[in-house]
Order: C-alpha cells, then sequence, then structure tokens
C-alpha cells in the first residue's frame, strides 16, 4: 500500500531559527496537502500542492512539491512559538494517506 | 457549517465495557473516515466510508472494532470489549472526494478515550 513518511520525526528549534520538515511517498502523488495540529487540537488543513514543482507561501511557511511528485516538503522561516504543533503532509486520490508528522517544539 | 461534530469529547470507561463514539460529518461531504491517535502510533487510518459504504476497513484493529454508517449524517465507531491499550483520541473526518483528491479532509475535534 501507499506509504508516506516524514522526517523528523520531532524537531526542537529556538523561536526565532528557520525549520522544515520533509514529506516522502513510496508511490507518485496526484497531489499533496499539508495539514497542522496544534496541542490538543485536531489537523486543519494548511495548503494544497498539485503541479510537479510547484511552490506557494502563506506568510513565513514555503511548501514545495518535487519534480517527480513523490516528496515535499514544509519550510518555516523565523519560527514562533505560534508555529508549535504537529504538521503532517498526505497524498489524496480516493482517500488521505497521512504522513507520520513532525512535531515542533519552538522554544522561546 | 457547523463541521463535523464528534461526540462524546471525553469518555473514560472501564475494561470490558462496551464504547461508542458518534459522528456527524459536514452535510454534502461523501467520504467519512475514522482515525485513531497515540504518541506512539501517530494518526492511523481505522476505517473511510464512501457513499455510506465501508470501502476500506484493513486498518481496524481487531473484531472488537466496528463502524456503521447508516445513513450520509452519522456514523459510529463501537468498541466492544473495550481495553486499556484502545485508549487514544479518534477522529473522525469527512470530505468530497471524487477520485481527483482536490478537496480537503475536515476533522471533527476528536473523543479522547480512555480505558482504565
Amino acid at each position: 500500500g501507499q506509504q508516506v513518511m516524514q522526517i523528523p520525526q520531532y524537531q526542537h528549534v529556538q523561536e526565532g531559527e528557520d525549520f522544515t520538515t520533509y514529506c516522502n511517498s513510496s508511490t507518485t502523488l496526484s497531489n499533496i496537502q499539508w495539514y497542522k495540529q496544534r496541542p490538543g487540537g485536531h489537523p486543519v488543513f494548511l495548503i494544497q500542492l498539485v503541479k510537479s514543482g510547484e511552490v506557494k507561501k502563506q506568510k513565513r511557511l514555503t511548501f514545495q512539491f518535487g519534480e517527480a511528485k513523490k516528496n515535499s516538503s514544509l519550510h518555516i522561516t523565523a519560527t514562533q512559538t505560534t508555529d508549535v504543533g504537529t504538521y503532517f503532509c498526505a497524498g489524496s486520490r480516493n482517500q488521505f494517506y497521512f504522513g507520520t508528522g513532525t512535531s515542533l517544539t519552538v522554544i522561546p | 457549517d457547523a463541521g463535523v461534530i464528534q461526540s462524546p469529547r471525553h469518555e473514560v470507561t472501564e475494561m470490558g465495557q462496551e464504547v461508542t463514539l458518534r459522528c456527524k460529518p459536514i452535510s454534502g461531504h461523501n467520504s467519512l473516515f475514522w482515525y485513531r491517535q497515540t504518541m506512539m502510533r501517530g494518526l492511523e487510518l481505522l476505517i473511510y466510508f464512501n457513499n455510506n459504504v465501508p470501502i476500506d476497513d484493513s486498518g481496524m484493529p481487531e473484531d472488537r472494532f466496528s463502524a456503521k454508517m447508516p445513513n450520509a449524517s452519522f456514523s459510529t465507531l463501537k468498541i466492544q470489549p473495550s481495553e486499556p491499550r484502545d485508549s487514544a483520541v479518534y477522529f473522525c473526518a469527512s470530505s468530497f472526494l471524487q477520485g481527483t483528491g482536490d478537496t480537503e479532509a475536515f476533522f471533527g475535534q476528536g473523543t479522547r478515550l480512555t480505558v482504565v
């Protein structure tokens, strides 16, 4: 079956440092979605990438979709304490294939 | 729309008891998903329905777990008998999927289950 892995599993950064999480799929994805789950909360949709090599930005967040459509990354510039949470990538077609998630801790 | 509604928000039960979790998906969505989240295993897909029909239940741990979707606006996940290792947060999510994967998953607030 389709597997979506993320690295790292955990990341601790000092506030103001950058952060990147990587998502890798065992198969080619038609699209990639990113979700954020705050501590104690539920996953919330952030963005979707569809095109090979696509790059999208949301303020300090930059999302990339690989040329082969098998990997993706989320980069946060100058992290803030509000960025704390777990970030999931997910491929979707007839269901959602969620990645293993990266838990981000931001140290003030 | 109020979003995906799950009940109860918290459930504490004794081992061996039956537990029923409930979910009301967003109106108009054709797909419903049940996930279990733990620190050890992350977010696991248990089962998903499309147009009220179970499509993939390979994630259901064992026969103690069962899920139903009698109509487009309601689904239940039942655990009977419950065991301490079932303690987790259970999420329900819904979406409108057409095979092109161009819509997002909307999650409920989750049910935190503790089996003692």
